[in-house]
């Protein structure tokens, strides 16, 4: 069983353009949450969704960012006309349920220049 | 005063030391994470605790509820034990409902060899 996948690892974007985050959660869990570690700081939630639903996006700016989680592929966190303070650890993490453990991926950095 | 407090907020010791990291916490809480987090890499989640003890390999946590505590302990370390330690609770308000992790602010552990 797989654990949970982030694509890209490492993603470089200049000012203005927009950054595409993968996630792929464990083989049978539903729950998804994307957290963001900025330098040299813990992480803070974002976003939480289960398939096709946003439940909790309250972590998340309300301007350039997004998230979605179809029904079909991985959960995407998308942030249009990046600037330089989005650069951050971006980590999604997966359960089978509500209260569950979480398991997280490997995170994706992203450096916007 | 944060949430959850972690102590020490750095440690160094010589590989084959007994390592103990603290973790505080002032409300309420349904479920303890303690997970690991290697410099530049992903996070590893250790243990999900809400009660007593667990223990794997050579790593052991402890959960105190009456005293809102938690340690996390390192017998026989070795220098791929380097990493940063996160404690992590779920509070129990909002019930069921309640899915988000307030997080510390992590401890950097380094073992020399």
């Amino acid at each position: 069983n797989a654990g949970v996948m982030q694509n890209p690892r490492h993603l470089v974007r200049r000012r203005g353009q927009e950054a595409r985050l993968r996630c792929s959660p464990m083989k049978g869990h539903s729950h998804v949450y994307w957290y963001r570690q900025l330098p040299e700081e813990g992480l803070k939630f974002m976003v939480y969704l289960q398939k096709e639903n946003i439940i909790d996006e309250s972590g998340m700016p309300k301007e350039r960012f997004s998230a979605e989680f179809p029904k079909e592929g991985p959960s995407i966190l998308r942030i249009q006309q990046v600037v330089r303070g989005d650069s951050a650890a971006y980590f999604c993490a997966s359960s089978p349920g509500l209260r569950s453990e979480q398991y997280f991926g490997p995170g994706t950095r992203l450096t916007v220049t | 005063k944060n949430e959850v407090e972690q102590s020490p907020q750095n440690l160094t010791a010589q590989e084959g030391e007994f390592i103990t990291i603290n973790c505080s916490y002032s409300v309420g809480i349904s479920a303890l994470h303690w997970l690991q987090q290697h410099p530049g890499g992903g996070i590893v989640s250790l243990f999900m605790l809400s009660s007593g003890k667990k223990k794997h390999g050579r790593l052991i946590a402890t959960i105190n509820i009456q005293e809102k505590h938690s340690s996390l302990h390192i017998t026989a370390s070795h220098p791929r034990d380097s990493a940063v330690y996160i404690c992590a609770v779920r509070s129990e308000e909002g019930g069921d409902s309640n899915y988000q992790l307030i997080w510390g602010a992590g401890t950097k552990l380094i073992i020399k060899p």
